[in-house]
């Protein structure tokens, strides 16, 4: 089955960019039909949509996150990334690429990596 | 963005118990509401997709339904593994909002 796998620095300082790639397993990242997804949970809270991008490289941002986000696909690699400039202590969060079924639901997710933002 | 308002915030039951989990849309979303189960450290595992179709795999005492702004989980006889997060989650227009959250916890 599929299966998805964050990876990236757990650090960032204010004012840089934060950079995660998520490898797909399992399955294709080309076949039609799915949106590969960020989403973010802030410590003990609730989960936030950052954004999506289908194979063929549309994107959707969040629009609160808009002006400073940029997700990108490789499909060659089975690859698809975020990158989040400007980041401040409010960025810090539990990030998690997903698998999103448009109308659906998201599954599967994977794993979760921690990015906090300090000095 | 489609605001998605989860009720309780917290419940306390106990194991055996019946409970109902409400979650309302600021606007129609006819039936795209999802439902997840959140484990301490985990990600979100969905238990329902389209507000009343169980994921495969998932026990038959989970139960979704409504339409339109208004939903429900319902989870018939409490086991100890289900004491957790729940949050629902609409698939209808981006940003694909969730709700709150609902901690259940065991009394």
């Amino acid at each position: 089955q599929v299966q998805l796998l964050e990876s990236g620095p757990g650090l960032v300082k204010p004012s840089q960019t934060l950079s995660l790639t998520c490898t797909v397993s399992g399955g294709s990242i080309s076949s039609g039909g799915y949106y590969w997804s960020w989403i973010r949970q802030h410590p003990g809270k609730g989960l936030e949509w950052i954004g999506y991008i289908y194979y063929s490289g549309t994107t959707y941002y969040n629009p609160s996150l808009k002006s400073r986000l940029t997700i990108s696909i490789n499909t060659s690699k089975s690859q698809f990334s975020l990158r989040l400039d400007s980041v401040t202590a409010a960025d810090t969060a539990v990030y998690y690429c997903a698998r999103f079924h448009p109308l659906g639901s998201v599954d599967p997710w994977g794993q979760g990596t921690l990015v906090t933002v300090s000095s | 963005d489609i605001q998605m308002t989860q009720s309780p915030s917290s419940l306390s039951a106990s194991v055996g118990d019946r409970v109902t989990i409400t979650c309302r849309a600021s606007q129609s979303i006819p039936s795209y509401l999802n439902w997840y189960q959140q484990k301490p450290g985990k990600a979100p595992n969905v238990l329902i997709h389209d507000a009343s179709i169980l994921q495969s795999g998932v026990p038959s005492r989970f139960r979704g339904s409504g339409s339109g702004t208004d939903f429900t989980l319902t989870i018939s006889g409490l086991q100890p593994e289900d004491f957790t997060t729940y949050y629902c989650q609409q698939s209808f227009s981006p940003p694909y909002t969730f709700g709150q959250g609902t901690k259940l916890e065991i009394k």
